[in-house]
């Protein structure tokens, strides 16, 4: 079965610092993999994903992400972060050919001003 | 124009009470989910459905029962509910993997539905 996970819970950096979030997935061939972010009291909103290609994709908001097959990990990144970016951030993995996204258990970035 | 609408977007309720959350969307889509989000931000699958037939239906009490009455529009509705009920309930969409179309399994979602049960 698949699984996602964030081995950060909170994280806080102060603003213009830059940013890494982890994430490693758990499944035997190249997965589609997302960032999503959730700010309070809303739904999820797309920051990027990966599906084949160039392992480093550029999103919204100044994101980027990589894919590394070899740690099976795709980290998200942000050279500096503004206090706008505070949110819940989570990163979901699907199987090629399935029909559902699993979820990570999410990282709660807060950012100091 | 809201792609992914649900409603309410708040609801308080006793417990041993019915209720139900709507959702539509108006973005073409063929498949169409709830999430649950507990109060530690997790979320879960509950169910998919596809061009109206469930595809999906994870460990979820049989108390939950979504319908479809059409692919742009997925209901859940709750009997008897119960504390443990309480959770944020997501409604997402998204092109079927297998619809030739390239989609690639990227989820739109609704901006959620807190539900408390008292």
């Amino acid at each position: 079965a698949q699984s996602v996970t964030q081995p950060d819970i909170h994280i806080t950096v102060s603003e213009g610092a830059s940013l890494e979030l982890r994430c490693n997935y758990s499944y035997g061939a190249t997965p589609y993999l997302f960032w999503y972010v959730q700010s309070p009291g809303q739904g999820l909103q797309l920051l990027l994903k990966y599906f084949s290609g160039d392992t480093l994709v550029q999103g919204i908001k100044g994101f980027e992400a990589e894919f590394k097959r070899s740690q099976s990990s795709f980290n998200l990144r942000k050279p500096s972060v503004h206090w706008s970016d505070a949110a819940e951030y989570f990163c979901a993995s699907g199987r090629r050919g399935g029909n559902k996204l699993t979820f990570g258990t999410g990282t709660q970035l807060k950012v100091e001003l | 124009d809201t792609a992914v609408s649900q409603t309410p977007k708040y609801l308080v309720t006793q417990m041993g009470n019915d209720k139900s959350i709507k959702c539509e969307q108006n973005l073409g889509h063929d498949t169409m989910y709830w999430y649950k989000q507990d109060s530690k931000k997790f979320l879960k699958i509950m169910f998919s459905y596809n061009n109206k037939e469930l595809i999906i239906n994870e460990t979820v009490p049989n108390r939950f029962s979504p319908k479809s009455p059409d692919k742009a529009h997925l209901n859940l509705h709750i009997n008897s509910l119960e504390l443990g009920d309480s959770a944020v309930y997501f409604c997402a969409s998204s092109l079927a993997l297998t619809s030739g179309r390239g989609h690639t399994g990227e989820l739109f979602f609704g901006e959620g539905s807190r539900l408390t049960v008292l």
